[in-house]
């Protein structure tokens, strides 16, 4: 079956400006994970829905990113005013409600900024 | 969740059965061990995970020690194309986030 959709799959943007990544998860899948890895670094968990759930918020690293999951399916994280750091490859992954389920996850969006 | 420690590095050949070792000594008894792999610019693929017994599946086996300090993740036969950085992650089942703690990892060479 379909996998963990991320788009695009690559982003170069300007300095200042506002990006929107999206993620579409594997279909019954209620829990839905934003990630981002560094180069050369390791995972960093950014955010955490669950159902209708009040999302875990706790990783994200400033008020410039946010992230919404509409209808419990698709979601979009949202980064204002990027900055240079802010190049990355964001990832997401998606898993049953169990939380002894595995994650499953997409190949990313590799970010630039310029 | 509980630290874990791998090698940074391991080579294998082609054909040979790769172990990867994992130590997880301050594992709690509600944790599990998950295995991911990523290979070069690809997410991370989930493999295997379990609490307490051994498991297989059909990429690869978990075997975790009886007190649970430690597992090793056997691929039976390597191949070329499972060059890739090998995570072993420790998680609560029960944990309200859930999300994966990912580790520096093993890098596995698998030479022809």
């Amino acid at each position: 079956g379909a996998g963990v959709s991320q788009s695009p799959s690559n982003k170069v943007t300007e300095k200042g400006k506002d990006v929107e990544l999206r993620c579409d998860p594997i279909s019954g899948h209620t829990a839905l994970y934003w990630y981002r890895q560094s180069l050369g670094q390791g995972l960093e968990f950014l955010i955490y829905f669950q159902g209708n759930s009040a999302p875990d918020k706790s990783g994200l690293p400033s008020d410039r990113f946010s992230a919404e999951r509409t209808g419990g399916s698709v979601s979009t994280l949202t980064i204002q005013r990027t900055q240079q750091e802010d190049s990355a490859v964001y990832l997401c992954a998606s898993s049953f409600r169990d939380r002894n389920q595995p994650q499953h996850f997409g190949d990313g969006t590799r970010l630039s900024i310029l | 969740d509980a630290k874990t420690t791998q090698p940074p590095s391991m080579d294998c050949a082609e054909g040979r059965a790769a172990n990867l070792p994992c130590n997880h000594s301050t594992i709690s008894g509600n944790e599990y061990v998950y295995w991911y792999r990523q290979i070069h610019s690809q997410g991370p693929q989930y493999i295997i995970h379990g609490l307490k017994n051994n498991e297989t599946n059909e990429m690869a086996s978990l075997i975790i020690t009886e007190d649970r300090k430690s597992s090793t993740l056997i691929l039976p036969h390597a191949t070329l194309r499972d060059t890739a950085v090998y995570y072993c992650i420790v998680r609560v089942g029960s944990s309200n986030t859930g999300k994966l703690i990912f580790g520096q990892g093993t890098t596995l060479q698998v030479k022809p």
